[in-house]
């Protein structure tokens, strides 16, 4: 069983209002990453991290940052928050290793009105 | 570019019948292939995962998957399906290396009863 922790699993926000998506993973995995899926649609990774102190953006454009101040931990900040930021936002980690799969949390589904 | 394609969207079967879900990657060398499947409101959970050797790998919930490198291919199999496997399935691929994994956009499926 993976321990990959996501919270709010659900978030309804105003427009404008700095939000912060909490990850945290207990298995040591050194490599994290947030992925954004719209309903019905692939998975693009949005932000990743090698370990500490270290952050790099995806594939997918995003206004959203991270830090990676601590090894389990990996939160996502939205400063201000608008409707086209709404989307299921999913956290997964993984060993520092050639072809480690990814476990994945329950994801964080945004709405922003 | 790098790129997983599942041609399929939508999958309907009978309770009981066999199912293929279908998956082609394109990269600049074979990289590790996973299935993950996904129920509705939920993370992704690993079926399986080839890196090398044997071309028939086994996963669970009774699903296995064949890699074809001539066709560039990681098809999904059941020989019976239940309803309770009515998800979406996503098929990834990745290098090993740091970077995240890229996902297929998935299909969906649905059992008859």
């Amino acid at each position: 069983e993976a321990d990959i922790y996501q919270t709010p699993r659900y978030l309804v926000i105003g427009t404008g209002k700095k939000i912060t998506l909490e990850c945290s993973q207990t298995m040591g995995h050194d490599k994290m990453y947030w992925y954004q899926q719209d309903p019905g649609m692939e998975l693009h990774l949005i932000h990743y991290s090698y370990g500490v102190n270290s952050t790099e953006k995806g594939d997918l454009s995003s206004e959203s940052t991270v830090s990676r101040i601590r090894t389990e931990h990996f939160p996502l900040t939205l400063e201000s928050a608008r409707p086209s930021h709404t989307s299921q936002y999913l956290c997964a980690s993984s060993e520092y290793r050639r072809g480690s799969e990814a476990f994945f949390g329950q994801g964080t589904r945004l709405t922003v009105v | 570019a790098q790129s997983v394609t599942q041609p399929d969207i939508h999958i309907t079967v009978s309770e009981g019948a066999s199912l293929e879900l279908r998956c082609n990657y394109s990269y600049g060398a074979t990289p590790y292939l996973f299935w993950y499947v996904q129920s509705p409101g939920q993370g992704l959970q690993l079926l399986l995962k080839y890196f090398s050797g044997d071309t028939l790998v086994q996963g669970i919930k009774g699903f296995e998957a064949e890699f074809k490198r001539s066709q560039s291919s990681f098809n999904l199999r059941k020989p019976s399906v239940h309803w309770s496997d009515a998800a979406e399935y996503f098929c990834a691929a990745g290098r090993g290396g740091a970077d995240g994994l890229t996902f297929g956009k998935g299909t969906h499926l649905i059992i008859q009863p």
